[in-house]
């Protein structure tokens, strides 16, 4: 069962436009969530993270929505550059435990 | 600051056999964790350790045992190695006060 769906395995994107990257939930106990970077053969680095009494969280180029009606978050890059090319994965956690549940990633590629 | 270290980077193992990966981070974070990285799977949790003493199982803890030897080090032992234990494997550590994990390098296992 898996608790955390990246239903799209990858998006390709033009330099300059928006990425959205998307994340399902169904575990309705998941009160605090995160974006992931991850490049080949490096470990992921932490993007930018939502807890669920915000619906909005904004870093720079990086914006994470948080729909908790539809159990849904999405991540949006504005502009995409040609650096954000990476698999992105979205995890979740409940607020007091030390476990997080992630999701399968999604592999976006920017285009020069 | 090194951060996260994992030792060896790569390893090659034939079915049965043992090894133990090992993991140090110099932040003095209080939690840690093994994850494993598998094609299409995402980041599965192994085991974690919340603070220096403890020791819990993940989604995915069989086969694996786990030693959190002091707050710096926390190593993943494969005592028999099995074909479907070839993965990637990541530790990360997280400080008490953020929810944001750090992650290492990365160990690329196979297991023939």
């Amino acid at each position: 069962d898996q608790q955390v769906k990246q239903n799209s395995p990858s998006l390709s994107v033009q330099e300059g436009r928006i990425s959205i990257l998307n994340c399902d939930y169904t575990n309705s106990m998941f009160d605090y969530f995160l974006w992931y970077k991850k490049y080949p053969a490096e470990g992921p680095t932490f993007l930018i993270s939502i807890s669920s009494i915000k619906d909005k969280n904004e870093d720079g180029r990086f914006t994470v929505f948080l729909n908790k009606s539809a159990k849904h978050l999405s991540l949006h890059i504005v502009p995409s550059q040609p650096g954000d090319s990476a698999v992105y994965f979205c995890a979740a956690s409940r607020v007091g435990t030390y476990k997080y549940i992630f999701g399968t990633g999604t592999r976006l590629k920017v285009l020069a | 600051n090194a951060g996260v270290t994992q030792t060896p980077k790569f390893q090659v193992l034939k079915t049965g056999q043992s090894m133990t990966l090992q993991c140090a981070q110099d932040m003095n974070h209080n939690s840690m964790y093994w994850y494993r990285q598998d094609p299409g799977m995402g980041l599965r949790l192994i085991y974690y350790s919340a603070s220096e003493g403890t020791t819990d199982k993940g989604e995915v803890p069989n086969g694996y045992n786990v030693s959190r030897l002091n707050k710096r080090e926390f190593s993943l032992r494969l005592e028999s190695a099995a074909p479907s234990q070839t993965s990637v494997y990541f530790c990360a550590s997280r400080p008490l006060a953020s929810y944001e994990q750090y992650f290492g390098p990365g160990t690329r296992l196979t297991v023939t």
